[in-house]
């Protein structure tokens, strides 16, 4: 049961912001918008988190809409090294809920 | 900056025999994980694990498969008598907690390639 719904793929020019979608139209009060990317075959390494408010850190700027049924995930300057699979997770606050990993968003950067 | 730590990097096992892979998680983190990624596929949740004991499991997370934490500091998998449909990247993952509860987001490990043949 897919709680959250982003394009398979997408392209960015190297330099410019790459602005990734994600749909969580079911998400519940409690639930937190996660995001997490996996560089080829390595560990998923976690980005950003947030609940209804914009969120940034020094990777990454997190938009959540006021419904908070959809979100972006934006990087402002892409890198070559930004290519990825990129996930959207919704998740109860807490530590003992496990991450829900679904297809992603394959981002490329191009030179 | 603390991360968490997997060995080996790559096992490599004939089919029926018993893996144990391990993973040290960052040392002030309470909540341990267990997840496995098949090729080509989407990273799948096996196992978590707090205060000594599994706190939730996946149906992956048949009996073949066990966690401990035998001392301060390593959590293991073992997987019993492996098939050859376990060979999978094998991710621990863990995540803490401060006073604020702020901190709950998961941190992975770079993974255990296991290849049954």
């Amino acid at each position: 049961d897919a709680k959250t719904t982003q394009p398979p793929s997408m392209d960015c020019a190297e330099g410019r912001a790459a602005n990734l979608p994600c749909n969580h139209s079911t998400i519940s009060g409690n639930e937190y918008v996660y995001w997490y990317r996996q560089i080829h075959s390595q560990g998923p390494q976690y980005i950003i988190h947030g609940l209804k408010n914009n969120e940034t850190n020094e990777m990454a700027s997190l938009i959540i809409t006021e419904d908070r049924k959809s979100s972006t995930l934006i990087l402002p300057h892409a890198t070559l090294r930004d290519t990825a699979v990129y996930y959207c997770i919704v998740r109860p606050w807490g530590g003992n809920n496990d991450m829900r990993f679904g297809a992603g968003t394959r981002l490329t950067v191009k030179p | 900056e603390p991360e968490v730590t997997q060995t080996p990097s790559h096992q490599v096992t004939q089919m029926g025999q018993e893996v144990i892979l391990r993973c040290v998680p960052i040392s002030n983190h309470l909540y341990f994980y267990w997840y496995r990624q098949i090729l080509g596929q989407k990273v799948e949740f096996l196992v978590s694990f707090y205060n000594n004991e599994i706190s939730e499991k996946s149906e992956i997370f048949d009996d073949q498969f066990s966690v401990e934490r035998p001392d301060g500091s390593n959590f293991t998998l073992k997987i019993r008598s492996t098939k050859l449909e376990d060979s999978a990247m094998y991710f621990c993952a863990s995540s803490g907690v401060s006073g604020t509860g702020k901190y709950y987001e998961q941190y992975f490990g770079p993974g255990t390639r296991l290849t049954v043949t």
